[in-house]
């Protein structure tokens, strides 16, 4: 089945910087979303991407969807404490390419922590 | 307004033991997900509805017994439960189906003892 790898794994965060995660695949996909959760929580939707090459910004957030459609980048600018947590991106197959209906591949996750 | 809402927040149950699981979501989305989450890992899907008739079955055991009562609801029914099925269980739900976006539900956290 389709894979989303997501990238980097962890990383730590000083309070100001700039922090910037991708997922990348070997196939296509139709759409492009990245996801928060908090421990314990529900994955909260930050950006959503349905075209390819669209560049979409919420507040301090921008991501955007691959021009060949198989990877999204996803950029936080001047990171704050509350943006500690883990993000998903999560893509959606088209039908001829293994994918069913309503079915999201998830990449593993980015897990933002502060530095010490 | 993009709410889905889950209840309870916490359940703990036996291996004997018959619960459900509750979503509800007024947003007039017409697909549901049932999704389950282990520690450190992405969501699993489980099942999908569309349209109050189930479209996907991810070949969840049949302790797991999902019911969609009318377009707002969704309903998980457990039976018989293992250890290795405690998890966060979210709920989502989406417009349609097709290349839809995803509202998550801020789960239920199930421990089987």
């Amino acid at each position: 089945g389709q894979q989303l790898n997501q990238s980097p794994q962890s990383m730590f965060i000083q309070e100001g910087e700039d922090v910037s995660m991708n997922c990348t695949s070997s196939s296509i996909f139709n759409t492009w979303l990245w996801y928060k959760q908090d421990p314990g929580e529900g994955p909260v939707l930050l950006i959503a991407l349905y075209k390819a090459g669209e560049l979409t910004s919420n507040g301090r957030l921008t991501a955007q969807f691959g021009i060949t459609r198989k990877d999204s980048f996803l950029n936080i600018s001047a990171s704050i404490p509350s943006d500690v947590g883990i993000y998903f991106c999560a893509g959606q197959p088209p039908m001829n390419y293994g994918g069913s209906q309503g079915n999201l591949i998830f990449g593993k996750g980015t897990k933002l922590s502060v530095k010490p | 307004d993009t709410e889905v809402t889950q209840t309870p927040k916490h359940l703990v149950m036996g291996m004997t033991n018959k619960k459900s699981l509750k979503c509800e979501q007024h947003m007039g989305h017409r697909a549901m997900y049932w999704y389950k989450q282990k520690a450190k890992k992405p969501p699993e899907l489980m099942f999908v509805y569309s349209y109050e008739k189930l479209s996907i079955n991810e070949s969840v055991p049949s302790r797991f017994s999902p019911e969609c009562p009318n377009s707002s609801l969704l309903n998980l029914h457990l039976h018989a439960l293992q250890p290795e099925d405690s998890a966060l269980y979210l709920c989502a739900s989406s417009p349609r189906l097709v290349v839809d976006t995803q509202y998550f539900g801020p789960g239920t956290r199930l421990t089987v003892l």
